[in-house]
């Protein structure tokens, strides 16, 4: 199973400003085995994105997510505060990313 | 909605045992891949152990593999991990989780697993 490294570690901005976070494979995924959560501090996580694109119930069109092979990522737009937390990719339902923390510039 | 409530959680000396469980209301339980994720203090999120629907399969992270055992009662809708021979570095926050799409899309809020003597 891959290996998934998140970078950055810590993604400092401002409200309102765009976010684009990484995830990267060790070897070539199916894109139908990537998933983004987010948590937020003392919550459980929280599936976002699901096949690389598709985003979960409920999530807004505000996170998208793209990619294939070895790289993917996640792009949040328009940072509001409840979006200011951590952010784990994970592979097939299994292995995780080490994490980005987006916080507030 | 899908709900999913761990329980089971505590205090336990190094080398001890404790079963966890996680009991799921809300879908149809014995059709879904069930998981166990764990997070230690101020750290990322690790897998632990899964388990297909009808309990025929169980894979398990190397971390604790011949230490901790899933399984599941789909009568009662519940989830269990048994976890023996426990050491200090499985101190975390264990949680359970509905797989669909290869991906976990219902978590449960967690219990805390202490080990300290």
């Amino acid at each position: 199973e891959s290996v998934l490294t998140q970078s950055p570690g810590t993604l400092s901005l401002s409200p309102g400003e765009r976010a684009t976070l990484s995830c990267r494979a060790s070897q070539s995924m199916n894109s139908n085995h990537l998933a983004w959560y987010q948590q937020r501090p003392g919550q459980a996580p929280r599936l976002l994105i699901y096949g690389t694109s598709n985003r979960a119930t409920g999530v807004p069109d505000k996170f998208s997510g793209s990619g294939s092979g070895t790289d993917f990522t996640l792009t949040i737009s328009g940072l509001e505060p409840d979006d200011f937390a951590v952010y784990y990719c994970q592979s097939r339902g299994g292995s995780f990313g080490g994490g980005t923390k987006v916080e507030i510039k | 909605e899908a709900q999913l409530v761990e329980s089971g959680g505590g205090l336990v000396q190094p080398g001890g045992s404790l079963r966890l469980s996680c009991a799921a209301s809300g879908f149809t339980f014995s059709t879904y891949w069930m998981n166990w994720a764990r997070q230690a203090p101020g750290m990322g999120l690790e897998w632990v152990a899964s388990i297909k629907g009808d309990g025929s399969e169980k894979y398990y992270a190397d971390s604790v593999k011949g230490r901790f055992a899933v399984s599941r009662d789909n009568t009662k809708n519940s989830l269990y991990l048994q976890m023996n021979s426990l050491r200090a570095e499985d101190t975390a926050v264990y949680y359970c989780a509905r797989s669909r799409d290869n991906s976990n899309d219902w978590w449960g809020q967690g219990t805390l697993v202490t080990v300290s003597s």
